[in-house]
C-alpha cells in the first residue's frame, strides 16, 4: 500500500521567515495531494491541493510544488505569521478499483515566533 | 455554506460500552469517510461511505461499524469499547468518489474511553 514520510515532525521559525515542509510517497499511481493545517481542538482545514499533472500551484502566501519522478511534494509558507501556527499534514490520494485511498504523513508541527 | 458537523463534541464510556457518533456532511456532498486520530498513530482511515454503502474500509476490527442514510448523513459505531479507542474520530465529506477529490473536515468527536 502507500505509504507517506513527512520531514520535519516539528519546525520552529521566526515571524516573517519562510516554512518548508516536505513530504514523499511510494505508490506512482497516487495522482492527488492536499495539504490541511489542523489547529488546536479543531479538525484538519484543505489549504491547498495539487494534481499530478501539476508541477506548482500557488495561493498567496502558500505553495505546493511536486516532483513525480522522485515522488516527492512540499509546501512552502512565506512570511510566515503567528496564526499560521498549527499542525500541517500531507496527504497522497488515489482512485483505485473504485474508491479513493487517501494515506496521510505523520503531521509537522509548525511554530512561528513573533 | 454550512461545514461539517459533527455530533456530539465530547464523549465518556466506559470500556465494554458501545458508542454512536453522528457526521452531516456539506449540502451536496455524497461521500463521508471517518478517520481515527491519535497522537502515536496519527490519521487512519476508518471507512467511507456513498449512496448508503459501504465502499471502502480501512484496517479496524469489525467492533467499528458505520452507516449512511438517504441524506448522506452518516453515522459510526463503536461497540465493546476498550481504552486504545481513546481518539478524536473525525468525519470528511468530498463532492463524489468518482476521482480523487478533495475532503472537508469536521471538528471531530473527542471519544475517551475510562
Amino acid at each position: 500500500g502507500e505509504n507517506v514520510e513527512q520531514h520535519p515532525s516539528t519546525l520552529s521559525v521566526q515571524e516573517g521567515d519562510s516554512a518548508v515542509i516536505k513530504c514523499t510517497y511510494s505508490d506512482s499511481a497516487s495522482n492527488y495531494f492536499p495539504w490541511y493545517k489542523q489547529e488546536l481542538g479543531k479538525g484538519p482545514q484543505l489549504i491547498i491541493d495539487i494534481r499530478s499533472n501539476v508541477g506548482e500551484k500557488k495561493d498567496q502566501r502558500i505553495a505546493v510544488t511536486l516532483n513525480k519522478t522522485a515522488k516527492h511534494f512540499s509546501l512552502h509558507i512565506t512570511e510566515t505569521q503567528p496564526e499560521d501556527s498549527a499542525v500541517y499534514f500531507c496527504a497522497a490520494s488515489l482512485h483505485s478499483g473504485g474508491y479513493q485511498k487517501v494515506t496521510f504523513g505523520t503531521g509537522t508541527k509548525l511554530q512561528v515566533i513573533p | 455554506k454550512a461545514g461539517v458537523t459533527q455530533t456530539p463534541r465530547y464523549l465518556i464510556k466506559t470500556r465494554g460500552q458501545q458508542v454512536t457518533l453522528s457526521c452531516s456532511p456539506i449540502s451536496g456532498h455524497r461521500s463521508v469517510s471517518w478517520y481515527q486520530q491519535t497522537p502515536g498513530q496519527g490519521l487512519q482511515f476508518l471507512f467511507e461511505y456513498f449512496s448508503e454503502t459501504q465502499r471502502n474500509k480501512g484496517n479496524f476490527p469489525g467492533r467499528f461499524s458505520g452507516r449512511q442514510f438517504s441524506n448522506s448523513r452518516s453515522e459510526m459505531n463503536v461497540s465493546t469499547l476498550e481504552l486504545g479507542d481513546s481518539a478524536l474520530y473525525l468525519c470528511a465529506s468530498s463532492p463524489d468518489r468518482i476521482y480523487a477529490r478533495e475532503q472537508y473536515f469536521g471538528p471531530g468527536t473527542r471519544l475517551t474511553v475510562t
